[in-house]
């Protein structure tokens, strides 16, 4: 089965500053990995997925993740925080869809706030 | 394009009743899942359905029923409710096997309050 852990509860950066947000996985085979955001009293937007290719994602917003297999790992990064990321991240995995139609499993996600 | 569309945003009711969301998907995608996100909790899976049939189920009690029309809008039923169904519903819409590899678009949620 698949599952995901995200570590921090809360991540605190100051504005500017570069920010990590950690997730590891478990799937059996080849994973798909996504990242979503959620904002107060919001649905999820998704910003970036990993299905193959190179390890460095770039998606919305400058933000950008780093896939490692023999880590497990999708780290959420970005070179500079703003002010207006503040909000509640969430790390999925689906597995191969060769298995079937798969749903997504998350995390419990990590708040992030940035001060100014 | 309009994306997600839940209905109702806001919904309270007492314990024993019988709850129905609806969901409109993304213009063009044809599949529909439904989660459930307690307080402070990640989404959970509930169901998901595709060609108007439920392909795959999470660990949710038969209480938690849906339905997807020809139109790949869909209803999420949740009878006899708890107080531990008070939640926010997300659906989210996608497209099917034919892409397998395509992110999920989420609604904005129904927030279920169970009193």
């Amino acid at each position: 089965a698949q599952s995901v852990a995200q570590p921090e509860d809360q991540v605190n950066v100051a504005e500017g500053n570069p920010l990590t947000v950690k997730c590891t996985y478990s799937v059996s085979g080849n994973p798909y990995l996504f990242w979503y955001v959620q904002y107060p009293n919001r649905g999820l937007q998704f910003l970036l997925k990993y299905i193959t290719g190179d390890n460095l994602v770039k998606g919305s917003y400058g933000f950008e993740a780093e896939f490692n297999k023999s880590q497990t790992s999708f780290h959420l990064k970005k070179p500079s925080a703003l002010v207006s990321d503040s909000a509640l991240y969430f790390c999925a995995v689906r597995g191969p869809m060769n298995t079937g139609f798969q749903k997504l499993v998350f995390g419990t996600g990590t708040r992030l706030l940035v001060s100014p | 394009d309009a994306g997600v569309t839940q209905s109702p945003t806001h919904l309270i009711k007492t314990r024993g009743q019988q709850v129905t969301l609806r969901c409109s998907p993304k213009s063009g995608h044809d599949t529909v899942s439904w989660y459930q996100q307690a307080l402070g909790q990640g989404p959970q899976f509930i169901f998901q359905y595709y060609e108007e049939e439920e392909r795959q189920r999470g660990n949710f009690p038969d209480r938690f029923s849906g339905h997807q029309f020809p139109n790949y809008s869909s209803e999420l039923n949740v009878n006899a409710l708890l107080l531990g169904d008070s939640a926010l519903y997300l659906c989210a819409s996608s497209l099917g096997s034919r892409a397998a590899n395509t992110e999920a678009f989420f609604g904005q949620g129904t927030r279920l309050t169970v009193v």
